[in-house]
């Protein structure tokens, strides 16, 4: 089986930096997305994650350590549009059709 | 830019309806998921089809079935509603092939059964 593990809320003031963490467990891993997904609409794509390092686009950047089983998502220069829910998502080996496993993602309040 | 459809953004069924819920895709994708949301419990997989008229279980599948008669619409049927299934219901789709292709989401069905 799968455990994906993410903070259940996170708030942070505008114009910070806030890390988001996501442990999991499973055999046959294959890659780790992470979403966003704004209150009452669908989750859209971030990043992705196969190898270890930093991936890093723009604000957003995304770490993986696949011998810790550990990712992160790295928001910087929060904006208030940034509130949202922030979902970790893990693709097993031969997972037929891509499929993915979720965690119960992160909520994250930015304040003024 | 990928389009996932769903019929309805909000339905209210009673106990015991048969439910269909529909999800269209324009990009040609092989593969498409049906996910139920809920507070705390994140998205769960139903079933997902890596083909036409193809399908698998997903992690809570009981309660529910799918068809698939045309590669672009999935449907998600509820036999017979009930309570336990009031829910956000999510439907995803992504090309064949593995790599970095991620999942295009509609933007949900919220399903209240009383």
């Amino acid at each position: 089986g799968q455990n994906i593990d993410q903070p259940t809320e996170m708030t942070a003031t505008e114009g910070a930096i806030v890390q988001i963490n996501c442990t999991y467990q499973t055999s046959g891993f294959n890659g780790l997305f992470w979403y966003q997904q704004h209150a009452g609409e669908a989750p859209t794509f971030l990043s992705y994650n196969v190898l270890d390092g930093l991936e890093e686009k723009g604000r957003f950047s995304s770490f993986l350590s696949r011998s810790k089983g550990y990712s992160y998502l790295l928001l910087k220069e929060l904006q208030m549009k940034d509130s949202a829910s922030y979902l970790c998502a893990v693709r097993r080996i031969k997972a037929a059709g891509n499929k993915l496993t979720f965690g119960g993602g992160t909520r994250v309040l930015v304040k003024p | 830019d990928v389009k996932v459809t769903q019929s309805s953004r909000y339905l209210v069924k009673r106990t015991g309806e048969k439910v269909f819920l529909e999800c269209v895709q324009d990009m040609d994708h092989e593969n498409m998921f049906w996910y139920r949301q809920d507070p705390g419990l994140g998205l769960r997989l139903i079933y997902f089809s890596y083909d036409v008229k193809m399908k698998e279980k997903g992690d809570i599948p009981e309660g529910y079935s799918v068809s698939r008669e045309k590669k672009e619409r999935f449907s998600l049927i509820l036999e017979s509603a009930s309570t336990n299934q009031t829910s956000m219901y999510l439907c995803a789709s992504s090309p064949g092939g593995v790599d970095k292709e991620t999942q295009y989401f509609g933007p949900g069905t919220r399903l209240l059964v009383l």
